[in-house]
């Protein structure tokens, strides 16, 4: 079974539409993190979370929302789609504890907002 | 703040060849870890290899190493004896050592795509 999982793996929706991306993680870490995915280009942070009380902006927060329900869980919701949202969305996992912080990605969300 | 940057869009290697990938980074901060992630058609991020700035020595795992010079803020990978399954695109990443660093983030490269020829 996959450390990192995300549901759905693909999603169409409209333009004002409200969607959540779902990640969940077996790895027992206690950072998890959404970044996105633009055709041809690295990925940008949008938020992070060291445990389930604590939820921080990344580069490009504007127009998403997170919730940590659980240590294991982190969704990311769009509230009202655009398609300039349109994109490949990873959420990867990392562990505070040791010197070396490595991020576990998940499958990513390949989302189109038309 | 930190950027890495790939210069190289693409790139292509003969199969059973060698290729070296360039990545090179600009900080002020003396104290960090430089990643390869890999991203095969699938678009799952694998991580390939690990470097901290503080080592002198570069990492190798298998037929994946590095080419890591600090003073010149550059961290190559070098692939040996490339396969088939290496096509992919291939991202070089930054993470600072500072805590509470925007949660110790990876900043990305942009990324370079190989193509390995049979």
């Amino acid at each position: 079974d996959a450390d990192v999982t995300q549901t759905p793996r693909n999603r169409i929706t409209k333009t004002g539409k409200r969607i959540m991306l779902e990640c969940s993680q077996t790895k027992g870490h206690d950072r998890m993190y959404w970044y996105r995915q633009d055709p041809g280009l690295g990925l940008q942070l949008i938020y992070y979370s060291f445990d389930v009380k604590d939820i921080n902006k990344g580069e490009i927060s504007d127009g998403y929302s997170v919730s940590r329900q659980a240590q294991a869980k982190f969704s990311l919701s769009l509230e009202s789609a655009i398609p300039n949202q349109t994109a490949l969305y990873f959420c990867a996992t990392g562990s505070r504890w040791g010197p070396q912080e490595t991020q576990y990605f998940g499958p990513g969300t390949r989302l189109l907002v038309l | 703040a930190q950027t890495v940057t790939q210069s190289q869009p693409e790139m292509s290697v003969q199969e059973a060849e060698t290729v070296t990938l360039s990545c090179t980074y600009d900080t002020s901060e003396s104290d960090y870890y430089l990643f390869w992630y890999k991203q095969p058609p699938s678009r799952q991020m694998i991580l390939v290899i690990r470097q901290e700035a503080y080592k002198q020595q570069n990492a190798t795992e298998n037929r994946f190493s590095v080419n890591f010079q600090k003073a010149a803020k550059s961290f190559s990978l070098k692939i040996s004896d490339s396969q088939l399954g290496d096509a992919a695109m291939y991202f070089c990443a930054y993470r600072s050592l500072i805590n509470n660093n925007a949660g110790n983030m990876l900043t990305f490269g942009g990324g370079t795509r190989l193509m390995v020829k049979p």
